[in-house]
């Protein structure tokens, strides 16, 4: 069974400085890749998706299929980039694996 | 367009009761999936619905079920409540098609005493 992993539960930087949020995955196909963000008070959204190759909001995310991970990274973290993240893994099955989340906080 | 719907927003039960959550997708959506949420498990899927029927489903016990109705709105129904069920439900609509992007609703907060 797939399994999606985010070894840090909490991610504290200072605004401006670059952020980096881990996700691994155990899959051995071809999964589709996720990354879904949920700020405060607010519900859960996507954020990015590995397929579209796209930066949202300054966010990126590459899937390394030999490393079996697909990292979040920003290059200078703001303030309203403190939220909830989460990576979901998908195989074509009509639903979503999500990691246990990264709480990030970006102080001023 | 409004986005998805869940009612109803806070529930409160005791244990050996059922109850049915409701969820209405963003118009046009006709698939309808549901998770459940707490902070020990994360996030875990439950169950997906098209066109009325379920297309996949998650590993939960038979407690947990679920339909899907023509107009594309959807329940979810706990029967025989336990504490462990206390959780947030959240209730996600997308386009037909694979690994669409999910919509989600505000959720359904259970609390089961």
């Amino acid at each position: 069974a797939q399994r999606v992993t985010q070894p840090e539960k909490l991610l504290s930087v200072f605004k401006g400085a670059p952020v980096e949020l881990k996700c691994n995955y155990s899959y051995s196909g071809s999964p589709e890749l996720f990354w879904y963000v949920q700020y405060s008070r607010q519900r859960l959204q996507l954020l990015l998706r590995h397929i579209s190759r796209e930066s949202i909001k300054g966010f990126t995310a590459d899937l390394n299929k030999g490393e079996t991970s697909f990292h979040l990274k920003k290059p200078f973290a703001q303030e309203e980039d403190s939220a909830m993240y989460y990576c979901a893994l998908s195989v074509n099955d009509y639903k979503l694996s999500f990691g246990a989340g990264t709480t990030v906080t970006v102080r001023a | 367009k409004a986005g998805v719907t869940q009612t109803p927003r806070y529930l409160i039960k005791t244990r050996g009761q059922q109850v049915t959550l409701s969820c209405s997708p963003i118009s046009g959506h006709r698939s309808v999936s549901w998770y459940q949420q707490t902070p020990g498990q994360g996030l875990q899927f439950l169950f997906e619905y098209f066109s009325e029927t379920q297309r996949n489903k998650g590993n939960f016990p038979g407690r947990f079920s679920g339909r899907q109705f023509s107009n594309s709105r959807s329940e979810m129904n706990v029967s025989t409540l336990e504490l462990g069920d206390s959780a947030l439900y959240l209730c996600a609509s997308s386009s037909p098609g694979v690994n669409e992007k999910l919509f989600f609703g505000s959720g359904t907060q259970l609390s089961v005493l």
